[in-house]
């Protein structure tokens, strides 16, 4: 079986630009997890959906960031406009409700 | 704030040792323990998940939660040099919260 699949998997680009990471979680899981990783805070969980609704994005850390899952089958993170301190790993993770989850490869990206 | 807390490390053992990583958590309604592997530049790996008092093993690894205690603890037996990762302990309650991990070495 396929685990969880990112796109893309790194991203550079120039302060101010819009930038949107993808995700296809594991089949049958209906939890999905948007984290941020980064050498100073760690594994910071951003949003978290159960069935396609957003259940608590209290992590998101501001208005520039968005996140969607029109489908059991995808979701995006969105930044826009993106800054040099959005750098980072950012993964997405996905789970039957309430087990473990399992993480993708990540998306690293740089905002330059 | 309910926080998860890991010795950040470093841990350095001898290969052949035993590893010994520890974790508290401050949520007393958590009702799922779990342990990943993070290899530099990867992404986490569930390695062990447990939800009951006392021990769970698999294979080199063991899991020991004591929820009164508020503690969970991951052992290494026989480390080996590709043990060498960073563990991170992670707790759910209402919501998922991960520790900042521990980096282990395991020294040839």
């Amino acid at each position: 079986d396929a685990g969880v699949i990112q796109s893309p998997r790194h991203e550079v680009t120039e302060m101010g630009q819009e930038v949107t990471l993808r995700c296809k979680p594991i089949s049958g899981h209906n939890s999905l997890f948007w984290y941020r990783q980064t050498m100073m805070r760690g594994l910071e969980l951003l949003i978290y959906f159960n069935n396609n609704v957003p259940i608590d994005d209290s992590g998101m850390p501001e208005d520039r960031f968005s996140a969607k899952m029109p489908n059991a089958s995808f979701s995006t993170l969105k930044i826009q406009p993106s800054e040099p301190r959005d750098s980072a790993v950012y993964f997405c993770a996905s789970s039957p409700t309430n087990h473990e989850q399992y993480f993708g490869p990540g998306t690293r990206l740089t905002v330059t | 704030q309910k926080e998860v807390e890991q010795n950040s490390g470093p841990l350095s053992v001898p290969e052949g040792a035993i590893a010994s990583l520890n974790c508290t958590y401050s949520d007393r309604g958590s009702q799922s323990f779990f342990w990943y592997r993070q290899y530099s530049g990867k992404s986490p790996e569930l390695i062990m998940s447990i939800y009951s008092n006392g021990d769970k093993e698999d294979g080199r690894f063991t899991a020991q939660l004591n929820k009164a205690s508020q503690y969970v603890s991951l052992l290494i037996r026989d480390s080996q040099p590709s043990d060498s990762a960073t563990y991170l302990c992670a707790v759910r309650g209402n919501d998922m919260r991960f520790g900042a991990g521990t980096r282990l070495t395991v020294k040839p």
